[in-house]
């Protein structure tokens, strides 16, 4: 089935170093991918997406590239700031023609803490 | 749009009672879904519905039931609540499963607590 594994946290930084995330994934065909964010004491949010390969995804100063060849979405930032603290998702929705098809699978998330 | 909105925010039930956890949304969407999420495990899939009347189980669907009478509303049923269902849960709805329109949107979550 499939899968997605996230970089372990958690992640703290000063504020505006640069920012990697990892994320790799396992799957048939060629799923979507996102990247969610959760905000202390809020649901998910949709950050960015990519549906094919070599997409990027971007928003808010985030960015993350489809990698089909190396199964990979890493999310990164340039410069962090204090506001961006939050947990962090990546994950997958499965293409067409798969048992997986329309169903999202969630990396276990990396927290991010970043202090002024 | 109130979006998705999901009650109640906070519950605490006793081992073997039951209850509903509520979730609407008002975007006329035709995919609705139920994770629970529990430390360093990311969201697992409970149950999801493509549209009224047809629901089917997800990742992690022992213990819970779900029906989908209207395209608003998606109710999550424990009907003997157990400690390993503490956890929080999100309800998320989108347009459809095609990809061009696959962003899935969620509600604020209920934390549950099962004693």
């Amino acid at each position: 089935g499939n899968s997605v594994t996230q970089m372990e946290g958690p992640v703290t930084l000063s504020e505006e170093a640069f920012l990697t995330i990892n994320c790799t994934y396992t799957a048939t065909g060629y799923p979507s991918l996102f990247w969610y964010v959760q905000y202390p004491g809020e649901g998910l949010q949709l950050l960015l997406k990519a549906t094919k390969a070599d997409d990027k995804g971007s928003n808010k100063g985030f960015e993350a590239t489809y990698r089909k060849e190396t199964t990979s979405f890493h999310l990164e930032k340039g410069s962090v700031q204090v506001s961006d603290s939050a947990v962090y998702f990546c994950a997958l929705r499965g293409s067409a023609g798969g048992t997986s098809y329309g169903k999202l699978t969630f990396g276990q998330g990396t927290i991010l803490t970043v202090h002024p | 749009n109130a979006g998705v909105t999901q009650t109640p925010k906070f519950q605490v039930l006793k081992t073997g009672q039951s209850m509903t956890l509520q979730c609407a949304q008002d975007m006329n969407h035709e995919y609705m879904s139920w994770y629970r999420q529990d430390p360093g495990m990311g969201l697992r899939l409970i149950h999801y519905s493509v549209g009224a009347g047809i629901t089917d189980q997800g990742e992690v669907p022992n213990g819970y039931n779900v029906s989908r009478s209207t395209t608003e509303d998606f109710p999550l049923r424990l009907l003997s609540a157990a400690p390993s269902q503490t956890s929080v849960y999100f309800c998320a709805s989108s347009y459809s499963k095609r990809r061009d329109t696959d962003t899935q949107y969620f509600g604020p979550g209920t934390r549950l607590t099962v004693l």
